[in-house]
């Protein structure tokens, strides 16, 4: 079946316009996860939906980024005022979620580039 | 102290050796552990669970100790295709539902 979709897969911006990355989980899994990974470096935590609610918004860097998610589906990441240091890979992933359902995902992320 | 610590490499072996990467994790009330793999510039994907008794999969072997805080992965007659980024992942704990938690990688290099 198809896996998670991201889009778009490149984006290159002017630092101080926003931005709107787009996320398509697996269907059917229930939590989508937010992650940021800066060149050479790890996957940093974002954010956690179950379902529509995000109980854990934990490591959303300012708030500039917002996330939300509609319809236990589709979920957007939005940047506002982009800085430079906000470039990088932006991955999702989704999981049947509940506990016990720990197996992640992920899309093939959004490279964000801010000029 | 990091969440999750792992040694970032790289590890440089010829095809065909035994490769053993660590990771500890500081929260003792982790719940669950995975190897995942990331190839340059691709997403990640779960290579394997780590549980408590241990467990393998083919030329991979992953370990658990409790008591340390501490897993490992060891990969037997290491391929070519071996070569990526070992990710060591921990599920802090149940109030943090489905939420996990990533080391920053440990690069492994198969060279011929």
């Amino acid at each position: 079946g198809a896996g998670v979709s991201q889009s778009p897969s490149n984006k290159v911006t002017e630092k101080g316009k926003d931005v709107e990355l787009r996320c398509d989980p697996i269907s059917g899994h229930t939590a989508l996860y937010w992650y940021r990974q800066r060149l050479g470096q790890g996957l940093e935590f974002l954010i956690y939906f179950q379902g529509n609610s995000a109980p854990d918004k934990s490591g959303l860097p300012s708030d500039r980024f917002s996330a939300e998610r509609t319809g236990e589906s589709v979920s957007t990441l939005t940047i506002q005022r982009t800085q430079q240091e906000d470039s990088a890979v932006y991955l999702c992933a989704s999981s049947l979620g509940g506990f016990g359902s720990y197996e992640q995902y992920f899309g093939p992320g959004t490279r964000l580039t801010v000029t | 102290r990091k969440e999750v610590e792992q040694d970032p490499g790289p590890f440089n072996v010829p095809e065909g050796a035994t490769v053993a990467f660590n990771c500890t994790y500081s929260n003792s009330a982790s719940q669950s552990f995975f190897w995942y793999r990331q190839d340059c510039r691709k997403e990640p994907k779960l290579l394997m669970s780590v549980y408590s008794s241990g467990n393998e999969d083919g030329r991979f072997t992953a370990q658990l100790n409790r008591a340390s805080q501490y897993i490992s992965l060891l990969i037997r007659d290491s391929k070519l295709s071996d070569s990526a980024t070992y990710l060591c992942v921990v599920n802090p704990s149940r109030e943090y539902g489905n939420k996990l938690v990533f080391g920053a990688g440990t690069i492994l290099r198969v060279k011929s």
